[in-house]
């Protein structure tokens, strides 16, 4: 069936280093894309989402990357901060399935001051 | 900042029990969502709602029950707990445009169930 997955279960990154988390999708459908962060004991927050019309998009701090061709998405923090230590899911969704989200399993961001 | 709420935080309960989690939303969303999430792990969709008198299943069986009467309010119910059904419970809702959009999540419940 289709399926979300990440590369990497944990990552740990020096503070000011910049980090790039990585994803893959099955579906060939998947036309939007969103990163989440959660902290322990916290719901899911927002990050940064992208549509499949694009292959890059930027926020504070942070960047996206889409290759449909490979179907990889990416997430890139800049300088990385004690306060970016969480898990970040990625997940996807196609207009077939009803707008319901597909999430990945999660990797596990450690900043090492 | 998301205006979504969900109630309690916590709860231990023991097995057999009715148990119902609150989730509200002051956004006016349409859709909103419950998901399961085991520590650690991915969150999987139980239950779903498009509108007031809208609810469907999603991907994960569950054995809770949503109800929608209003807007911004979407409860799930277990008739009677078990400790299989131990896990946190996240509530989400998003705008109705008719394409994928953004989810906004509350807190979540931890439910321990003895």
């Amino acid at each position: 069936g289709e399926s979300v997955g990440l590369h990497l279960p944990t990552l740990s990154v020096q503070e000011g280093d910049n980090s790039i988390i990585n994803c893959a999708y099955s579906n060939s459908a998947s036309d939007y894309f969103i990163w989440y962060k959660q902290e322990s004991g916290k719901g899911p927050q927002f990050i940064i989402d992208i549509r499949s019309n694009m292959d890059k998009r930027q926020g504070q701090r942070v960047t996206v990357l889409l290759n449909k061709t490979v179907k990889h998405l990416s997430l890139q923090i800049a300088a990385t901060q004690p306060g970016d230590s969480a898990v970040y899911f990625c997940a996807e969704s196609d207009y077939f399935g009803n707008e319901k989200l597909t999430f990945g399993t999660g990797t596990r961001l450690t900043i090492i001051p | 900042e998301a205006d979504i709420y969900q109630t309690p935080r916590y709860l231990v309960i023991g097995t057999g029990k009715k148990i119902t989690l609150e989730c509200s939303q002051t956004m006016g969303h349409d859709k909103m969502y419950w998901y399961q999430q085991d520590p650690g792990m991915e969150l999987h969709l139980i239950h779903y709602s498009y509108g007031v008198n809208s609810t469907e299943k999603g991907d994960l069986s569950s054995e809770s029950t949503v109800s929608r009467i209003r807007t911004e309010h979407f409860p799930l119910t277990l008739e009677s707990a078990r400790p299989s059904h131990t896990s946190q419970y996240l509530c989400a809702s998003s705008d109705r445009r008719g394409v994928p959009d953004t989810q906004y999540f509350g807190p979540g419940t931890r439910l321990t169930v003895l």
